[in-house]
């Protein structure tokens, strides 16, 4: 079956330290993937897309890499600070029509001064 | 900040009650989805719609129901609560046209039954 899979220990890591979080997908070719971050009690909040025929997708201080041979993306925070401290969530479309959203069940981010 | 709006933010209530989770959305995308998460937890779609009279049911199965009779808005209704429904509902809207594919959503409803 599709899978769409997260890392679910947190990453502890110290400010100014780049951030790396993995989403991995199985049995299923996803036409785009989207990150987000979600803080608690809260709704996700949308943050970058990266598409089948992208590598790399940037803005600001974050990064998202799309490698179809791996089946992986990897989505990375430069000089990180502890309000990045959040948990990241990884999606994708599983239909067809890519009407829904399927998301991973997220990696907690935890910067420490 | 998303323009989408859900109500109420907390709500705890009693085992066989009626509740209705409110939704509405002013950024006019037909598109429109209620998740549940535990926490901890990933989201579940439970329904979704594409416009007006349209309804779907999601990836988890609910005994909950939905109704869209008019674009900005999409209520989750659940006719007797029971502990087990106990979680907290997320509502998101997209227009997915073009490259517009991201998801909207509100705050969240904490639906505690007890």
């Amino acid at each position: 079956s599709q899978k769409i899979e997260q890392n679910s220990e947190a990453l502890n890591i110290q400010e100014g330290k780049t951030a790396t979080l993995t989403c991995n997908y199985t049995n299923y070719s996803p036409a785009y993937l989207q990150w987000y971050r979600q803080d608690p009690g809260r709704g996700p909040v949308f943050l970058l897309l990266i598409r089948e025929n992208e590598k790399e997708k940037r803005k600001e201080r974050l990064k998202v890499t799309f490698d179809t041979t791996l089946k992986q993306s990897l989505f990375h925070i430069t000089a990180s600070q502890p309000a990045d401290s959040a948990t990241y969530l990884c999606a994708s479309p599983f239909d067809s029509g890519y009407s829904t959203l399927t998301f991973g069940k997220g990696t907690m981010l935890l910067v420490s001064p | 900040e998303a323009d989408i709006y859900q109500t109420p933010r907390y709500l705890v209530i009693g085992t066989g009650k009626k509740i209705t989770l409110e939704c509405s959305q002013t950024m006019g995308h037909d598109k429109m989805y209620w998740y549940q998460q535990d926490p901890g937890m990933e989201l579940h779609l439970i329904h979704y719609s594409y416009g007006v009279n349209s309804t779907e049911k999601g990836d988890l199965s609910s005994e909950s129901t939905v109704s869209r009779i008019r674009t900005e808005h999409f209520p989750l209704t659940l006719e007797s609560a029971r502990p087990s429904h106990t979680s907290q509902y997320l509502c998101a809207s997209s227009d997915f046209t073009g490259s517009n594919t991201e998801a909207f959503f509100g705050q969240g409803t904490r639906l505690t039954v007890v």
